[in-house]
């Protein structure tokens, strides 16, 4: 059974702390690993991972793939109360079928 | 541009009662999903359509028909509303290439009582 697991499910942390989210995956046909934010409405794509050791960046975050280990993580520098949110995690098996891990619940405190 | 729509946004049903939630997009994207999301989980895929008049199962099918006659729509049917299904709906559209992203509707939010 494909299954994608995150940690922790939930995370405080202060502002302008550094946090380090968790990914690991088992699926069959694998064809890329996706970030998503989810605050209060639809997921948001953040990043794409397709090859092992390559680090994507956008600003604060940067996310990193396993693919021996079957994992990745996503960090966030320097936070803000702007990234509370929950980080979705989901694996693209086949033709666009994505399995999502739960989730990590996100909350930075000022 | 109006990207993936959905359509109501919140809705109560009574328990066997039937509905069709909407979704749409104009970006003329063949592959489109819909999802549902439960408290402190993350999104299952439900259904699944990789052009018009193709459609597929996904993790949690059952108790609901999807079809797809057109590019731009994929309606989701619910035949018989139990609470079971009580849960954040969201579609989903990509053109379906590998390494492209899908683009999320704004979500349904629906409570079966």
């Amino acid at each position: 059974e494909d299954k994608v697991v995150q940690s922790p499910l939930s995370l405080v942390v202060h502002e302008g702390d550094t946090v380090t989210l968790n990914c690991s995956y088992e699926v069959t046909n694998f064809r890329s690993l996706l970030w998503y934010k989810q605050e209060k409405k639809a997921p948001t794509f953040l990043f794409m991972l397709t090859s092992s050791g390559i680090e994507k960046k956008s600003g604060r975050l940067s996310s990193i793939l396993d693919k021996k280990e079957l994992f990745s993580i996503l960090n966030i520098t320097a936070t803000q109360t702007g990234d509370s949110a929950v980080y979705l995690c989901a694996v693209d098996y086949r033709a666009q079928k994505l399995v999502f891990g739960q989730g990590t619940r996100l909350t930075i405190n000022p | 541009n109006a990207g993936v729509t959905q359509t109501p946004k919140f809705q109560v049903l009574k328990t066997g009662q039937s509905m069709t939630l909407q979704c749409a997009q104009d970006m003329n994207h063949e592959y489109m999903s819909w999802y549902r999301q439960d408290p402190g989980m993350g999104l299952r895929l439900i259904h699944y359509s990789v052009g018009a008049g193709i459609t597929d199962q996904g993790e949690v099918p059952n108790g609901y028909n999807v079809s797809r006659s057109t590019t731009e729509d994929f309606p989701l049917r619910l035949l018989s509303a139990a609470p079971s299904q009580t849960s954040v709906y969201f579609c989903a559209s990509s053109y379906g290439a590998p390494g492209d992203t899908q683009y999320f509707g704004p979500g349904t939010r629906l409570t079966v009582l």
